[in-house]
């Protein structure tokens, strides 16, 4: 079964500072990942995925993540943070079937001016 | 168009109550999705509508009722609830339907939920 563990629950950045999430998965078979981020209130909205092309991907709003079979990682960096990045962010594998999401328990950035 | 809209924004609804919340996506996806989230967890999965036929129910109790009347549109009836059963109700959508159409066609887009309170 595919699973995902976010590995911060609470991230603290500064304005202009970079932003590392971190999320690790576990999967039987080459997975399909998503980050997704949830302003308060709001929906899911996708920043960016992997579906075994490169394992660099870029997204939205300056987001990138980089896939680590080696490591089973699939790690969210930003180089600058912005007030508005503060929100949830979701860690996501696709299961076995393709049609459900495994979500991470979710990490809430804060960022400080 | 490549949204995913929900109605309406907030409920407040008494336990002897039937209400409905609605889902609309005009992206021609063959695949349409109920989550239910509580404060400070992840959605989880309540039902999955692939071709307008159900294809998933997670055992999700019976006063909650989803009917997907064609394929853009996907309503979830509610009945009888519990003060527990409030929550943000979030509708998504796919291209995809399963795994034989490929990971890139399984993304789901998410509309902005429906704040529901039970009293």
């Amino acid at each position: 079964a595919q699973s995902v563990t976010q590995l911060d629950s609470h991230v603290s950045v500064s304005e202009g500072t970079p932003v590392l999430l971190r999320c690790n998965y576990s999967s039987s078979y080459s997975p399909s990942l998503f980050w997704y981020v949830q302003h308060p209130n709001k929906g899911l909205q996708l920043l960016l995925k992997y579906t075994s092309a490169a394992t660099l991907v870029k997204g939205i709003n300056g987001f990138e993540a980089e896939f680590k079979k080696s490591e089973t990682s699939f790690h969210l960096t930003k180089p600058s943070a912005h007030m508005s990045d503060a929100a949830e962010y979701f860690c996501v594998v696709i299961g076995r079937y393709g049609n459900k999401l495994v979500f991470g328990a979710g990490t809430i950035l804060r960022v400080k001016s | 168009d490549t949204e995913v809209t929900q109605t309406p924004k907030h409920l407040v609804m008494g336990m002897t109550n039937k209400k409905s919340l609605k889902c609309e996506q005009h992206m021609g996806h063959r695949a349409m999705y109920w989550y239910k989230q509580k404060a400070k967890k992840p959605p989880e999965l309540m039902f999955v509508y692939s071709y307008e036929k159900l294809s998933i129910n997670e055992s999700v109790p019976s006063r909650f009722s989803p009917e997907c009347p064609n394929s853009s549109l996907l309503n979830l009836h509610l009945h009888a609830l519990q003060p527990e059963d409030s929550a943000l109700y979030l509708c998504a959508s796919s291209q995809g339907s399963g795994i034989m159409d490929g990971p890139s066609y399984n993304e789901q887009f998410f509309g902005p939920g429906t704040r529901l309170t039970v009293l």
